[in-house]
């Protein structure tokens, strides 16, 4: 049950440029999405999110696009910095309901100096 | 900053006992949850919680779990007779609202069955 995927397994970038994180999604009821990162040893942590209603939400380095005609977000890390190095999970809520996460598989981004 | 904790970090137990997994959600938080990630594998929904209630389960949350808020801090999730298959990192996560709303995550508990 892939309802929401992240096609990418791993993405390498240099320290300073734009890291972009894609997942795509196939339940067109979810209505609210969310990036989490997350480091060995520890639970995910929330990065940022993004309404269904909006199609770009902002904080600080990293920017969150949504694309509903396409099924598609991506979540921007502008400049990037060895620190976020982690894999990052991109989650889906709404659905039917009201309380559940629906995770991708997470993208490992590694920034090299 | 407020943050979910979740005892034991690691649990080590043989097939077929029982186990339970403890957590401390952030205090104003109404809304709790249970998720767990089998190694190379998605994290998975497990059951939300409000109101002293199951508000939502998933398919693997079988009469083999339970969960609980037994006094006014904690929630805990308990596996009656654990499996092979039961052997995951569980987490624990917490919000203040439903839906339109972030979890934050607990560090985890990696339960291994022997």
């Amino acid at each position: 049950d892939q309802q929401v995927k992240q096609n990418s397994p791993s993405l390498s970038v240099q320290e300073g440029r734009i890291s972009i994180l894609n997942c795509d999604y196939t339940n067109s009821m979810f209505d609210y999405f969310l990036w989490y990162k997350k480091y060995p040893a520890e639970g995910p942590t929330f990065l940022i999110s993004i309404s269904s209603i909006k199609d770009k939400n902002e904080d600080g380095r990293f920017t969150v696009f949504l694309n509903k005609s396409a099924k598609h977000l991506s979540l921007h890390i502008v400049p990037s910095q060895p620190g976020d190095s982690a894999v990052y999970f991109c989650a889906a809520s709404g659905g039917g309901s009201n309380y559940k996460l629906t995770f991708g598989k997470g993208t490992l981004l590694t920034v090299n100096p | 900053e407020p943050e979910v904790t979740q005892t034991p970090s690691h649990q080590v137990t043989q097939m077929g006992q029982e186990v339970i997994l403890r957590c401390v959600p952030i205090s104003n938080h109404l809304y709790f949850y249970w998720y767990r990630q089998i190694l190379g594998q998605k994290v998975e929904f497990l059951v939300s919680f409000y109101n002293n209630e199951i508000s939502e389960k998933s398919e693997i949350f079988d009469d083999q779990f339970s969960v609980e808020r037994p006094d006014g801090s904690n929630f805990t999730l308990k596996i009656r007779s654990t499996k092979l298959e039961d052997s995951a990192m569980y987490f624990c996560a917490s919000s203040e609202f439903s839906s339109y709303n972030e979890q934050f995550f607990g560090p985890g508990t990696r339960l291994t069955v022997l």
